[in-house]
């Protein structure tokens, strides 16, 4: 199958730095997603990584490795704002055109 | 402004009644898409359109139709057949690299 898998839940304290990571099959593998989603509100888009490597975005960070199947999404300095549930989403070549979601992360921040 | 929405936020329904939710875009995205979320879960896929006038089912299919009859348009009824609607929907449009952009949500609930 195309299974994603994230942890379901981390904890992290205010000011610190987190990494959450997303793991798939490779096969059909055409890009991956990052999307924040604050509890009861829509998810919003973060971002795209096609290539191997880091992607940086102020305090967000995505990193690809294609190979390995694998993606984090590092959020540094962390706010309590921060606290809502992080999506991984694939693009498989298999899939029409479409992308698959994974449970999602869901990241607690405390003071 | 371009955007995505939905209608209505909150939507109660009897036992055995269809219901139609809402969802519209002015962001001139040939693909749209219909998600389920039931609460600390994924993303589940509905249907999806990658063209007026043509729709795909998606992994949870039964018990949902949809239609496009407009590229701004893409309603969702849930019918009678669906055994178990009560959930949070999100209707979504993409880009040609299928970054998604979501609506507010409508939360369903059956009485």
């Amino acid at each position: 199958g195309q299974n994603i898998d994230q942890p379901t839940e981390m904890t992290a304290t205010e000011g610190a730095i987190v990494q959450i990571n997303c793991t798939y099959q490779t096969s059909g593998f055409n890009g991956l997603f990052w999307y924040q989603q604050h509890a009861g509100e829509a998810p919003t888009f973060l971002s795209y990584n096609v290539l191997d490597g880091l992607e940086e975005k102020g305090r967000f960070s995505s990193f690809l490795s294609r190979s390995k199947g694998y993606s984090y999404l590092l959020l540094k300095e962390l706010q309590m704002k921060d606290s809502a549930s992080y999506l991984c989403a694939v693009l498989f070549n298999t899939n029409a055109g479409k992308s698959t979601f994974g449970d999602g992360t869901t990241l607690t921040v405390k003071p | 402004d371009g955007g995505i929405t939905q209608s209505p936020k909150y939507l109660f329904r009897k036992e055995g009644q269809n219901v139609t939710l809402s969802c519209e875009q002015n962001l001139n995205h040939d693909a749209m898409y219909w998600y389920r979320q039931d609460p600390g879960q994924g993303l589940r896929l509905i249907y999806y359109s990658q063209i007026v006038n043509d729709f795909q089912k998606g992994d949870i299919a039964e018990g949902y139709s949809v239609s496009r009859e407009k590229k701004e348009s893409f309603p969702l009824t849930v019918t009678s057949a669906q055994k178990n609607p009560t959930a949070f929907y999100l209707c979504a449009s993409s880009t040609e690299s299928d970054t998604q952009y979501f609506g507010p949500g409508t939360r369903l609930t059956v009485l």
